[in-house]
């Protein structure tokens, strides 16, 4: 089975904390997503990763940055939280070469940011 | 801006019924199409993915695709109080697997 481990699963962090969101996967996947979720807004992507070093901006890359140094793991960082940043993050890796691209999400991280 | 739109919701339906979900999407090169179920405080998990026009079925859960349409649909048979969660639709192109997701419908399946 897929694993994706999200380290920390409930934050509480003040305006202007530079934050890390961790994620590793265990299956070898090239890809590597950060999402982020709220009500109403659904599912939108912050940044992706699709080979060690190399990331690419999603939808609302804005606020946040990434890295990935090794394959397995992919972390996202907040350099100067804001209450605006309070929500569930999801972490997510897939393969490109099987399974089409099927996407395994990690247990999620909650962020509130005071 | 690719999009994937789905029915608004909440849907509720009784339990034994049939729950009709249905997704579409704006992108006409999008090749796959996912539904994930969410259940309140969890992530999303993998229900069905679907690829070429036509049906597929898996147990009670049967995914229907019409790329002319550009219509993706989610039956599920005889369903369940623990069917009662948000479903996403997703769709995906060839870039490095990024997939696009819909807002969610909500289901609520009542005994």
């Amino acid at each position: 089975d897929v694993k994706v481990t999200q380290s920390s699963r409930y934050l509480v962090k003040r305006t202007g904390e530079k934050v890390f969101l961790e994620c590793v996967q265990d299956m070898d996947h090239e890809n590597m997503f950060w999402y982020r979720q709220d009500p109403g807004l659904g599912l939108r992507l912050i940044y992706f990763s699709y080979d060690v070093k190399m990331k690419e901006k999603g939808d609302i890359p804005e606020g946040y940055s990434v890295s990935r140094e090794k394959k397995e793991r992919f972390s996202l960082i907040l350099e100067s939280a804001s209450t605006n940043q309070t929500s569930m993050y999801l972490c997510a890796s897939s393969s490109s070469s099987h399974s089409g691209n099927t996407i395994y999400f990690g247990e999620g991280s909650w962020l509130t940011v005071v | 801006q690719k999009e994937v739109e789905q029915n608004s919701g909440p849907l509720s339906v009784p339990e034994g019924a049939i729950a009709s979900l249905n997704c579409t999407y704006s992108d006409r090169v999008s090749q796959s199409f996912f539904w994930y179920r969410q259940y309140s405080g969890k992530s999303p998990e993998l229900i069905m993915s679907i690829y070429s026009n036509g049906d597929k079925e898996d147990g009670r859960f049967t995914a229907q695709l019409n790329k002319a349409s550009q219509y993706v649909s989610l039956l599920i048979r005889d369903s369940q109080p623990s069917d009662s969660a948000t479903y996403l639709c997703a769709a995906g192109g060839t870039s490095y697997g990024k997939l696009t997701f819909g807002q969610g419908t909500i289901l609520t399946v009542h005994p």
